[in-house]
Order: structure tokens, then C-alpha cells, then sequence
């Protein structure tokens, strides 16, 4: 079935460590979004991807990075640069970026810092 | 960029029909307003969207004011699995950035 994968589903990790989360979609779309979300709070936009080797920040980049060498995967590092990187990270795609497109989300990764 | 204003919570008995309110006054003519709902520590899913006409699909309607300032989401027969996360969201049809900020949303409580 189609749809979009993130792992790992639970991660944990030491203070300094940096770490990759995983996004890879099979439904052919073009663009493709990271979100944070942090308990009792909405999602706020990390960084997204119109289409492959070109990607934009979102609202809250600082200490994360990303690339988009393939059209099927986003992958996100958390950086050590991250103060607080402790949170629900989700990954989205849409057959495009126009406005009137539906996202499509994984299931999510729950990253611990300890 | 235009935001989105929601009542932090809802309730509603089974069975009864739920309007679930967003009012977004600086929404832009170009800007497509969506819903999704959230279960807890899933991804949001897509529930509908639409820019000036009122939607209907197999989850929910969609009815927008007609100055579309405000829309309001129905769910005509709340079900215990209609309980979560439900949030309003603009975007922009141009996709010129695409900014897709989901701001706290209702939680719906459906009870028997």
C-alpha cells in the first residue's frame, strides 16, 4: 500500500549526539514537510521540500537540517544545536504545493534526549 | 500569514451531530481552508477541504461563511471514534510557500 514511513518509531539519545529520523514516501509526491509537535501543542513546521535538491525553513529550523536527494526521501537530523530536541516528530507529503492539495502524514517519531 | 482561531475543547453525545467551529478573519482570497483530526500519538489525518463552496465527503461536510471568515466542521452522527484533535488550517493555492502551521485545534470529547 502507499503512504509515508518514518522511523525509527522511538529513538532515545544522549545530550551532543546528533540524530537522523527517517521520512520515505511511495506515492510519488513532490513535496514533503517536517513538523514538531511537543505534548498538549500543535505541529509547527521544521523545514519543507517543493521538490527534490531544493528544500526551505519552516517556523523553527534552528538546530535541524535536512536534504532531499531523492524524491521519495526527507530525511531530518536533530542536531546537537538543538536545545530542547525532545518531541513528536512528524513527517508529511502532498502531491504538490498548491494550496488545495491534502497532506498525508506518517505515523511519527518520538524522539527522548536524556 | 493567516492563522486559524479554535475553541480549545468540544463535547458531544453519540450519535448527535457536532459543529465544530474556526474562525480565520485574515484569511486571503487565495487561501484553501483544510481540517484534519488527530488520534493520540498518530499522524494527523485529512478529514476535508475546500475554498468557497460548502463540501461534503464520507467523513464530514464543510461549510464556509460566505464572506470566509470563518468555516465550521459537521460531523452529522459522532461516533466514539470521532473523539480527538481537530484542527483548522489555511493554505496557500499559489504554494508560493506553502506554510502549514496547525495551531492547538479542538479537542472533541464524544461520550455515550
Amino acid at each position: 500500500d502507499g503512504g509515508i514511513t518514518q522511523s525509527p518509531k522511538y529513538l532515545f539519545r544522549k545530550e551532543g549526539q546528533n540524530v537522523t529520523l527517517s521520512c520515505e514516501q511511495n506515492l510519488n509526491h513532490d513535496a514533503m514537510y517536517w513538523y514538531r509537535q511537543d505534548p498538549g501543542q500543535g505541529l509547527r513546521l521544521i523545514y519543507y521540500s517543493q521538490i527534490v535538491n531544493d528544500f526551505q525553513k519552516g517556523d523553527i529550523a534552528e538546530g535541524y537540517s535536512v536534504s532531499r536527494e531523492k524524491k521519495e526521501s526527507f530525511p531530518l537530523t536533530v542536531t546537537s544545536a538543538q536545545k530542547n530536541p525532545t518531541a513528536f516528530y512528524l513527517c508529511a507529503s502532498s502531491i504538490d504545493r498548491a494550496g488545495g492539495r491534502e497532506l498525508f502524514f506518517g505515523e511519527g517519531s518520538r524522539l527522548t534526549v536524556l | 500569514d493567516a492563522k486559524t482561531t479554535q475553541p480549545n475543547s468540544m463535547e458531544s453525545n453519540e450519535e448527535e451531530p457536532v459543529h465544530l467551529p474556526c474562525n480565520h478573519s485574515t484569511i486571503s482570497g487565495t487561501d484553501y481552508i483544510h481540517w484534519y483530526r488527530q488520534l493520540p500519538s498518530q499522524g494527523p489525518e485529512y478529514v476535508i477541504h475546500g475554498l468557497t463552496s460548502n463540501v461534503n465527503n464520507r467523513m464530514a461536510s464543510l461549510a464556509i461563511a460566505e464572506d470566509r471568515k470563518s468555516s465550521t466542521l459537521i460531523l452529522h452522527r459522532a461516533t466514539l471514534r470521532d473523539a480527538a484533535v481537530y484542527y483548522c488550517i489555511l493554505r496557500d493555492v499559489g504554494g508560493t510557500a506553502s506554510k502549514l502551521t496547525f495551531g492547538t485545534g479542538t479537542r472533541l470529547q464524544v461520550t455515550l
